[in-house]
């Protein structure tokens, strides 16, 4: 079966950096992109960005620019989320999700949600 | 960027009873709009795709309608384990996904 298994919850003072990791199994990695969605306490869902595993082209909200990257590791099927300059504004719950087949923006599998939490 | 917008923010409803939630886009998406139930403490969970094709598992009490930029999700007989948040999301503007703000369906 598809899962996506996310690190752990983070803890991180303003202005640093986080990675966050998305272990897949059940598929072949290569063949699906990987789309990267947060969510603020309370708040609604909001999508970061995107990364397709075969060639590593990725793309994300504008918002996001110049603080995120995305980037893989094929060899153990695991795709990483960093953001950088962290503000307070980023503490959120932060998944990485798969698409159904055909229709890849269509978010069928989650991963479990991994917490960041920024604070001094 | 396709601005979607849910209403309403909050639906109390009794088990049984019928469930209708609206989603609207900025600009049409044709069919590209899906909906999602997320639970406390969990991550979403796809329910319908394509404005009205419910995902695989999803009971027939949830069916989806609309096309365009007008979307209604409804939930014939609710169940106890329906009360959540639901979410709608364009797809149509790729790679941009956007999502609406949540509509909560509380019991009354």
């Amino acid at each position: 079966q598809v899962q996506l298994v996310q690190s752990g919850a983070e803890v991180k003072k303003p202005g640093a950096s986080v990675k966050v990791s998305c272990e897949t199994s059940g598929y072949t990695f290569t063949s699906y992109d990987i789309y990267w969605v947060r969510q603020a306490t309370g708040q609604g869902l909001e999508w970061m960005g995107w990364m397709a595993p075969n060639s590593g082209g990725t793309g994300h909200a504008q918002r996001f620019r110049g603080r995120v990257t995305m980037t893989r590791n094929t060899s153990i099927s695991t795709a990483y989320l960093e953001l950088s300059s962290l503000r307070s504004e980023d503490t959120a719950v932060y998944y990485c999700a798969r698409g159904l087949l055909g229709q890849q923006l269509v978010l069928v599998y989650w991963g479990q949600g991994t917490p960041v939490t920024v604070s001094s | 960027e396709i601005v979607m917008t849910q209403s309403p923010a909050t639906l109390s409803v009794s088990p049984g009873e019928r469930a209708t939630l609206s989603c609207r886009a900025s600009q049409s998406v044709d069919s590209h709009l899906a909906w999602y139930q997320q639970k406390i403490g969990q991550a979403p969970r796809l329910l319908i795709y394509g404005a009205s094709t419910r995902a695989t598992g999803i009971p027939a009490r949830f069916s989806g309608s609309g096309s365009g930029t007008e979307f209604t999700l409804t939930i014939s007989s609710l169940q106890s384990e329906d009360f959540a948040v639901y979410y709608c999301q364009q797809y149509n503007n790729w790679p941009a996904l956007t999502f609406g703000g949540g509509t909560k369906v509380e019991i009354k």
